[in-house]
This record gives structure tokens, C-alpha cells and sequence, in this order.
């Protein structure tokens, strides 16, 4: 089946640890995203890559890194820096055409947890 | 970061109501999208939207991108109860960030 995977479902991070959230896609599409959802508020965007070894800052890029090694893979370290991190994580990936991008597709999303 | 202005916040209608939502914006959209959400899941794409005045249909959903392309409808016809869920809208901006509201909460009494 072709679709977004993301793992794990719930996360759980320790005060001052690092963690990082995977999500892989087989749809073959170029772009791909990472938003995080808060209770009563839209999808915020944290970084985001149109190509390979490529990617940009979003809306509320500080305390998050990304990497974008390969097309399939757009993994989402939270650092120690990001303060307030519990929420629920959503990856998503478009496929850009010569007019720009189209349908955006999302992952089942990943819980993040602080104890 | 710019939002969407989606109304209304929650809907509670009896079982084969019709339903209505929208969203609107101060900006010009290329694209519109309607997705759904099941709690603790991932937002499944409904209906996409490409043209100003467009009006598409999925099953019992229908959903209009306006002709001022700051807006977007989505209705559902004869509600049933696994029509609960969250729905939101989603704009494409030029420029190709997308912007989402809020999300409109539908509760369907059966």
C-alpha cells in the first residue's frame, strides 16, 4: 500500500533529552512536512523540504531540526531547547507539479508526551 | 503564521441533517482542501479544490471554491454518525505554504 508512515504512535521525552519522530513516505512526492497540532488551533507548520538535502524553517521552527537525506524520509529531532513539546506531531508530503504543489497527503501522526 | 477563519467552531445536528461549514481569508488561494480527523489520528483528505468557482462533489460531500478565491464551503448531505469527527479546511497559498483553520467539531445524534 502506498501511503506516510510515522512512528512510533506515543513518545514519551524526559526533561533535557533529545528525541526524534520518523516518517516515511513511498508516494514518491517531492515535498514534504511537519506540522504540530495543539488542542483548539490549526496545524502549525515547523519546517518543511521541497527536495532532497533541502529544507526550510516554518512558522515555529525553534527547538526542531530536520533532515531530508532521502526522498522517502523526512525525520523531526525535538531538542532540549523546545520548552513546551507535548503535542501531536503530523507529517505530511505533496507532489509538485510544473504549476506548483497539489493535494497534500497526511501521515497517522505521532503523540508526544513530556514526563 | 497566518490562519483560516472557519466557522462554525462545533455543530451538533441530528442524524440526516445536512451540514454546512466554511472558511474565509484576507488572501487569494490557489488550492483549497477539505480534510477530516478522527481523534488521535491523521487528517484524511476529503475534497481538493483547483479552480475559483469549482464545485466538487465526494459521495454526500460537497464542497465550492469561491469565486473571490478567499473562500471555501463544504456541505454534507444526510448526516450519519461516522460523519463525527473534526473537520478543516486548507489553503495554498502562491508561493506553496498551506494554511489551515481551526477545524469545525461535528457531533451527529442519532
Amino acid at each position: 500500500d502506498g501511503g506516510i508512515t510515522q512512528s512510533p504512535k506515543y513518545l514519551f521525552r524526559k526533561e533535557g533529552q533529545n528525541v526524534t519522530l520518523s516518517c516515511e513516505q513511498n508516494l514518491n512526492h517531492d515535498a514534504m512536512y511537519w506540522y504540530r497540532q495543539d488542542p483548539g488551533q490549526g496545524l502549525r507548520l515547523i519546517y518543511y523540504s521541497q527536495i532532497v538535502n533541502d529544507f526550510q524553517k516554518g512558522d515555529i521552527a525553534e527547538g526542531y531540526s530536520v533532515s531530508r537525506e532521502k526522498k522517502e524520509s523526512f525525520p523531526l529531532t525535538v531538542t532540549s531547547a523546545q520548552k513546551n513539546p507535548t503535542a501531536f506531531y503530523l507529517c505530511a508530503s505533496s507532489i509538485v507539479v510544473g504549476t506548483g504543489i497539489e493535494t497534500q497527503y497526511f501521515g497517522p501522526g505521532t503523540r508526544l508526551l513530556v514526563l | 503564521g497566518q490562519q483560516l477563519n472557519q466557522s462554525p467552531q462545533s455543530m451538533f445536528i441530528q442524524e440526516g441533517e445536512d451540514v454546512s461549514m466554511n472558511c474565509t481569508s484576507s488572501s487569494i488561494f490557489n488550492t483549497w482542501l477539505w480534510y477530516k480527523q478522527d481523534p488521535g489520528e491523521g487528517p484524511v483528505l476529503l475534497i481538493a479544490l483547483y479552480k475559483a468557482g469549482e464545485l466538487t462533489s465526494n459521495g454526500r460531500l460537497t464542497a465550492q471554491f469561491g469565486i473571490t478565491r478567499k473562500d471555501s464551503f463544504l456541505n454534507i448531505s444526510a448526516s450519519i454518525p461516522s460523519d463525527v469527527g473534526i473537520y478543516f479546511c486548507a489553503g495554498l497559498l502562491p508561493g506553496n505554504q498551506f494554511y489551515f483553520g481551526t477545524g469545525t467539531s461535528l457531533t451527529v445524534i442519532p
